[in-house]
């Protein structure tokens, strides 16, 4: 079984101002972790993913994730927040082996502040 | 351009009444996936499928009922639709290795029954 706790609904930053969204993994096997993002009206795109390679993810329009196994952890950073960034972030996990079944976590509404 | 295509974009239907909406992906993906969104709930897998004729329950089956007779049409079918179903619903698809490789997402159907 696996899961995905992401917490804070809501999230607001100043723009320039660091992003941190944050994203707790449960799983019994190794994970594959990913980031989908959601702009207002739209369908989700991904952001990036962990496959096993290197713990430090980089992704689209900036965005990074590091995966720490020991703290089950795999949190979403922006050094410097953009308008554009204002959306709903999605974190999920699969699992190594199985049927590929892809679980999201609640979702963290980012806000940008001018 | 390569996508995944969900008709109707926005549906209000009535209880009981019928409906099929239907996904289509030009990619030529084996795996398709249908989601349901809901506020706090974020997305959950309702059925899945690994090729043609092959399909299983995600985590939210009950009251809908999926086919795959073609690797590039996957229809989400609700054969008494009730207001509990109400939602954002997603289709989405990947090449093989689900688990690992992004799923490509539709642009949703938002479908409200009275």
């Amino acid at each position: 079984a696996q899961s995905v706790t992401q917490l804070g609904s809501h999230v607001s930053v100043s723009e320039g101002a660091l992003v941190l969204l944050r994203c707790n993994y449960s799983s019994s096997v190794p994970p594959y972790l990913f980031w989908y993002v959601q702009y207002p009206n739209q369908g989700l795109q991904l952001l990036l993913k962990y496959t096993s390679a290197a713990t430090l993810v980089k992704g689209i329009n900036g965005f990074e994730a590091e995966f720490k196994k020991s703290e089950t952890s795999f949190h979403l950073t922006k050094p410097s927040a953009h308008m554009s960034d204002a959306a709903e972030y999605f974190c999920a996990v699969s699992a190594y082996f199985g049927n590929e079944k892809l679980t999201f976590g609640t979702g963290t509404r980012l806000t940008i502040i001018p | 351009e390569a996508q995944v295509t969900q008709n109707p974009r926005y549906l209000i239907t009535v209880t009981g009444k019928k409906l099929t909406v239907t996904c289509s992906q030009n990619m030529n993906h084996e795996y398709m996936s249908w989601y349901r969104q809901d506020p706090g709930l974020g997305l959950r897998q309702i059925y899945y499928s690994m090729n043609v004729e092959v399909t299983d329950k995600g985590d939210v089956p009950e009251g809908y009922k999926v086919s795959r007779k073609e690797k590039r049409n996957f229809p989400l079918i609700l054969e008494s639709p009730s207001p509990n179903q109400t939602s954002l619903y997603f289709c989405a698809s990947s090449p093989p290795g689900a688990s690992y490789n992004e799923q490509f997402f539709g642009p949703g159907t938002r479908l409200t029954v009275l």
